[in-house]
C-alpha cells in the first residue's frame, strides 16, 4: 500500500537549471496538491488540483508549472531553478469529499539550489 | 480565512496526558477544524478533524467549545514517538478540497523520558 510517492527524495540543482518533481498517489483520489515548505514556516500551496484535466494556482504559484498527467500522477515542474526555490516540496492527495480534510502526504523532495 | 493560534512548543513526559489549545477567532461557519502531525524528514499526517463538541479515535481527542473559537487536541498518555510537530488548521470544508487550508508554524511537541 504505497499511498503518495514522491520521487526524487533529494536534488541539488543550479541555478537556471530545469526538473520535475515527480508524484503519483494509488488511492483513487480527485485531489492533489503540491506544497513547499520553508523553515520558520508553514506549508505553502503552490499548485492544486481538484480532479483529473484541471489545475489552479495556490498561494505562491511563481516560478512552477505543473500538469495533471491522470488521475494518478501530478507532477511540478521548476523551469529556471532560483535559490529562493531551496526547500522541501510535498506532494499530497485527498478523495475532495464534502467535509472531508484529510489528505495524505508524500515523503517529501528536499530540493537545493545553489 | 481563519487564522489560528497555538504555543510554539510544548514539553511532557511519558505517559502524560498532553492537550494542545488552538485560538481561532474568525473561524467561519463553514470552517472544519483539522489537525495533523509532522515528524522531522516525513510529510504531515492527518491526526483528527471536526466540527464542534467532541471526537475521538483511536489516536486522539478534539474538544471543541460552542463558540468555536478555539479547539484543543487532546492526547492520551504519550510515548516518546509523539515527539512531533503538530499542526491546527481551520478550512471552508464545503469546498471539497483543502486548497483554503493555511498551515500555521505549529506547536513543537518534546516528550521526555
Amino acid at each position: 500500500n504505497a499511498g503518495v510517492t514522491q520521487t526524487p527524495k533529494f536534488q541539488v540543482l543550479k541555478t537556471g537549471q530545469s526538473m520535475t518533481l515527480q508524484c503519483a498517489q494509488d488511492m483513487n483520489h480527485n485531489s492533489m496538491y503540491w506544497y513547499r515548505q520553508d523553515p520558520g514556516m508553514g506549508l505553502r500551496l503552490i499548485y492544486y488540483s481538484a480532479s483529473e484535466g484541471t489545475t489552479d494556482k495556490g498561494e505562491v504559484p511563481n516560478g512552477y508549472n505543473v500538469s495533471r498527467l491522470n488521475k494518478r500522477e501530478f507532477s511540478l515542474r521548476l523551469e529556471s531553478a532560483a535559490p529562493s526555490q531551496t526547500s522541501v516540496y510535498f506532494c499530497a492527495s485527498g478523495s475532495a469529499g464534502i467535509r472531508n480534510t484529510e489528505a495524505f502526504f508524500g515523503q517529501g523532495t528536499r530540493l537545493t539550489v545553489v | 480565512l481563519a487564522k489560528t493560534t497555538q504555543p510554539i512548543s510544548m514539553d511532557s513526559y511519558e505517559g502524560q496526558e498532553v492537550n494542545i489549545t488552538c485560538s481561532h477567532n474568525n473561524i467561519a461557519t463553514n470552517d472544519y477544524i483539522t489537525w495533523y502531525q509532522q515528524f522531522p524528514s516525513q510529510g504531515p499526517r492527518f491526526i483528527i478533524q471536526g466540527y464542534k463538541t467532541k471526537v475521538t479515535n483511536e489516536v486522539a481527542s478534539l474538544f471543541i467549545p460552542a463558540d468555536r473559537k478555539s479547539s484543543t487536541l487532546s492526547l492520551p498518555r504519550v510515548s516518546l514517538s509523539d515527539t512531533a510537530v503538530y499542526y491546527c488548521l481551520v478550512g471552508d470544508m464545503n469546498a471539497g478540497n483543502n486548497r483554503k487550508l493555511i498551515w500555521g508554524l505549529g506547536t513543537s511537541l518534546a516528550v521526555n523520558p
